[in-house]
């Protein structure tokens, strides 16, 4: 099993512009999660979904949106790229909610840097 | 919301040697607190997690031990290794929410 897979790696945006962070699972697990990782600051939750067609809130929702069309794909969309969004970027599953002690599972992160 | 503190920031030790990570939690009715490590370009992994029911608990060397009077917990890692070198994450489940708040990190550092 591959797990939980990220792409891209690594990008350079330059301000203003748009991407799209793509995370794909293929654990059958019906939440899915991203966070983002800044230096000394832990992980903050950007947004979160319990199961396909439901996504809601996290922590720092600001500058982005998600979708979840399948179970499977938990795309995270960057509008008009600030500095300010330069992190790096962890998708996450698991097979319960961590309401239910659920382990999360991350993919190997993808390193945004906004210029 | 949840508030999770996690000291030291860097911690550098001898092989061989014991290390210990701390972290406090503000929310007194958090009732599972999980650690995770994340070695270098990695994404995090869980290594061991322990509920408010229960005071200690050990995986072979790794031990993590729950205070809930004072409201902290810590993970123990004894008989260090090189692979022991990692950042290591202490996280909070909140009773008001159902997302896990996660401590700033602890970059571990394991000298031959």
């Amino acid at each position: 099993n591959a797990g939980v897979t990220q792409t891209p790696k690594f990008r350079i945006l330059k301000i203003g512009q748009s991407m799209t962070l793509q995370c794909a699972q293929d654990m059958n697990h019906n939440y899915m999660y991203w966070y983002r990782q800044d230096p000394g600051m832990g992980l903050k939750l950007i947004y979160y979904s319990v199961g396909a067609g439901i996504t809601d809130k996290g922590e720092v929702p600001n500058g982005y949106n998600v979708s979840r069309s399948t179970t499977e794909d938990f795309p995270l969309r960057l509008e008009l790229a600030a500095p300010s969004q330069t992190s790096v970027y962890f998708c996450a599953s698991s097979y319960s909610g961590t309401d239910n002690t659920g382990e999360l599972f991350f993919g190997e992160g993808s390193r945004l840097t906004v210029l | 919301g949840e508030n999770v503190e996690q000291h030291p920031s860097t911690l550098s030790v001898q092989e061989g040697d014991s290390a210990v990570i701390k972290c406090t939690y503000s929310d007194s009715a958090s009732n599972y607190f999980p650690w995770y490590k994340q070695e270098l370009g990695k994404g995090p992994q869980l290594i061991i997690d322990i509920r408010s029911n229960v005071g200690e608990k050990k995986d072979q060397r790794i031990a993590v031990t729950l205070n809930k009077t004072a409201k902290h917990f810590s993970l123990h890692i004894t008989e260090t290794q090189p692979e022991d070198s990692a950042v290591y994450f202490c996280a909070a489940l909140p009773w008001a929410g159902n997302m896990l708040t996660f401590g700033g990190g602890t970059r571990l550092m394991v000298k031959p």
